[in-house]
């Protein structure tokens, strides 16, 4: 069974604090990574990463995968208090089934 | 980016009644739709899938016969929640699959809430 594991669950910074958030993977037949943003409402799509070591990055938000670890993180600098989200990973196997973790609450005060 | 809505964004329901969860791909055809459900501070749990044309495809513990899923075209795949009770009441959530050779992407819907009485 495919299994997705986030950490921390929760995380309070203060504005302006970088943040690092990890998630690691078992998923038979990898084919990829992906990492939303849920707010309010259903989750927006960050990220969708396939190949080792490849960073990609939207303005403050960055994401990187390692398939030797069969991890990735992803880094959001200078925070916000809109960056107040639960950020969750997910994986895809050959099955084209989407496997999520239990997310991150990540919380930035002023 | 791909659009999907769903319909309706909120419903409130009595127990032992049926909910119809609507969700449509508006800028693509979709084969492939995936319905999950997300209680309060947990994460999505994939319901099933569904597939244009044929039978969905449950996932362990998920009631087939409670949660009917039509996929009857490749722009519309409904969730019917039958004799809704309390514990129903949750966040359904759809989503389309646009498979690539070497990429997919996911795109989520807005989701339904659906509040049991």
């Amino acid at each position: 069974e495919d299994k997705v594991v986030q950490s921390p669950l929760s995380l309070v910074v203060h504005e302006g604090d970088t943040v690092t958030l990890n998630c690691s993977y078992e998923v038979t037949n990898f084919r990829s990574l992906l990492w939303y943003k849920q707010e309010k409402k259903a989750p927006t799509f960050l990220f969708m990463l396939t190949s080792s070591g490849i960073e990609k990055k939207s303005g403050r938000l960055s994401s990187i995968l390692d398939k030797k670890e069969l991890s990735s993180i992803l880094n959001i600098t200078a925070t916000q208090t809109g960056d107040s989200a639960i950020y969750l990973c997910a994986v895809r196997g050959s099955n084209y089934k989407l496997t999520f973790g239990k997310g991150t609450l990540l919380t930035v005060n002023p | 980016g791909a659009v999907v809505s769903q319909h309706p964004s909120r419903v409130i329901c009595k127990s032992g009644t049926s909910v119809k969860i609507e969700c449509r791909s508006l800028d693509f055809q979709a084969t492939t739709m995936f319905w999950y459900r997300q209680f309060p501070k947990q994460s999505l749990m994939l319901m099933a899938t569904s597939n244009e044309g044929s039978k969905a495809t449950y996932e362990q513990g998920v009631e087939k016969d409670k949660f009917l899923i039509n996929h009857a075209s490749l722009t519309l795949s409904t969730l019917t929640v039958t004799s809704a009770h309390p514990e129903d009441s949750s966040f359904y959530i759809c989503s389309v699959l646009l498979a690539g050779d070497l990429t997919d992407t996911q795109y989520f819907g807005p989701g339904t809430r659906l509040t049991v009485l």
